[in-house]
């Protein structure tokens, strides 16, 4: 069945440090790998996303990487900053639906 | 503003109560979603409508009624709920039908709790 899986669950960092979060996925026909944050008390917003004919794409200091072969994608955020504290949920398209990863909930601590 | 705007942003409701959760979508999008978010788990797809016909109902227990009276509206009715349905539900809009080509909108969210 269906599933994505993403790690760590949570992640602290210094502000300036990076942070890197990982999802695999299993069906080998997803083709559609979008990104959310979700602050407190809000709901998801999609920050960047990529296909799968493309390895990577870069939106100022946050990247998404998608090796296909090994069925995981990547969200790299550089030079943290406090207001980069959030949720961040990956998720990959199943036969068109989108199917969510559990969350990684980052902490940047000034 | 996000674009999605449901109400009410809270709501405490006992097991016999019943109530409904608004959803109302300001970008002309075709396609509305439901989904509950629990702690810890993925987010939960519960319904979803594309121009106004219900498209997906992902066995979501019959105390949970969905209705969409046009493209801009989606409503959630709830009756006898248990409190394991306690939750944020979260409503999102696309321009088309699953979001593949076009990405979700979500709004905030109902935070609801069952006594």
């Amino acid at each position: 069945g269906e599933n994505v899986e993403q790690h760590p669950s949570t992640l602290s960092v210094q502000e300036g440090d990076s942070a890197v979060i990982k999802c695999t996925y299993s069906d080998s026909a997803s083709n559609y790998f979008p990104w959310y944050k979700q602050e407190l008390g809000k709901g998801p917003q999609l920050i960047i996303d990529i296909r799968s004919n493309v390895g990577e794409k870069k939106d100022q200091r946050i990247a998404v990487t998608l090796n296909k072969t090994a069925k995981h994608f990547s969200l790299h955020i550089t030079e943290t900053q406090p207001e980069d504290s959030a949720v961040y949920f990956c998720a990959a398209t199943y036969t068109d639906k989108l199917i969510f990863g559990t969350g990684t909930r980052l902490q940047v601590f000034p | 503003e996000t674009g999605v705007t449901q109400t009410p942003r809270h709501l405490v409701m006992g097991m016999t109560n019943k109530k409904s959760l608004k959803c109302e979508q300001h970008l002309g999008h075709n396609a509305m979603y439901w989904y509950k978010q629990s702690a810890k788990k993925p987010l939960e797809l519960m319904f979803v409508y594309n121009f106004k016909e219900q498209t997906e109902n992902n066995s979501v227990p019959s105390r949970f009624s969905p209705e969409c009276p046009n493209s801009s509206h989606l409503f959630l009715h709830l009756h006898t709920l248990q409190p394991e349905d306690s939750a944020l539900y979260l409503c999102a809009s696309s321009q088309d039908y699953w979001g593949v080509n076009s990405p979700l909108h979500f709004g905030n969210g109902t935070r609801l709790t069952v006594t």
